[in-house]
């Protein structure tokens, strides 16, 4: 089935530092979107990246969907403590017509001040 | 608008028990989806609901059901609880593609 994979699980970076994670479907997707989830929280939408090589930014965050639709990035410049969290991508689900999504499991932020 | 809001926020059940939760989607947003999540699977698709109907359902056994009701709330049931059942069930609403999720039910099963 259609899987969505995210790397790196977890990271720790100082406060200040840059942060990337990536994400890989197995399947070409329609559109990938982007959730934050703080701790002891729920997933907050942040953004959808529908057209290939789309680039979206939002302040610090950067947000890319590749040329094949099949992996996306999210990057963060300068982290601040207000960036901790886990952060998702989805992509829709072909077995569901596309109206409910496959999550990544997620990379776990923490940002040391 | 309001968001999505889930009750109770949080349950603790033993084996064998039953649990039901609830939703109540952002008003207008007539697709309900619940998700489990846990620190080892990750946010895993329960079912999806459309206008009082099941329309997708995911790899969950038959003690997992749920159902809507014509104002769009949610119920989702699971019956015979086991310990693996303890996890965060978030229930979204959806507009568009985007899914709004609600706070969550935290279960614990002991």
């Amino acid at each position: 089935g259609q899987q969505v994979m995210q790397i790196p699980q977890y990271q720790h970076v100082q406060e200040g530092e840059d942060f990337t994670t990536y994400c890989n479907s197995s399947t070409t997707l329609s559109n990938i979107q982007w959730y934050k989830q703080r701790p002891g929280g729920h997933p907050v939408f942040l953004i959808q990246l529908v057209k290939s090589g789309e680039v979206k930014k939002q302040k610090r965050l950067t947000f890319q969907f590749g040329e094949a639709k099949k992996n996306s990035s999210l990057h963060i410049t300068a982290t601040q403590t207000t960036d901790v969290g886990t952060y998702f991508c989805a992509g829709p689900r072909e077995d569901s017509g596309y109206s409910t999504l496959t999550f990544g499991k997620g990379t776990m932020l923490l940002v040391s001040p | 608008k309001a968001g999505v809001t889930q009750t109770p926020r949080y349950l603790i059940k033993t084996r064998g028990q039953q649990v039901t939760l609830s939703c109540s989607p952002i008003s207008g947003h007539r697709s309900v989806s619940w998700y489990q999540q846990t620190p080892g699977q990750g946010l895993q698709f329960l079912f999806e609901y459309f206008s009082e109907t099941q329309r997708n359902k995911g790899n969950f056994p038959g003690r997992f059901s749920g159902r809507q009701f014509s104002n769009s709330r949610s119920e989702m049931n699971v019956s015979t609880l086991e310990l693996g059942d303890s996890a965060l069930y978030l229930c979204a609403s959806r507009a568009g593609g985007t899914q709004y999720f609600g706070p969550g039910t935290r279960l614990t099963v002991l």
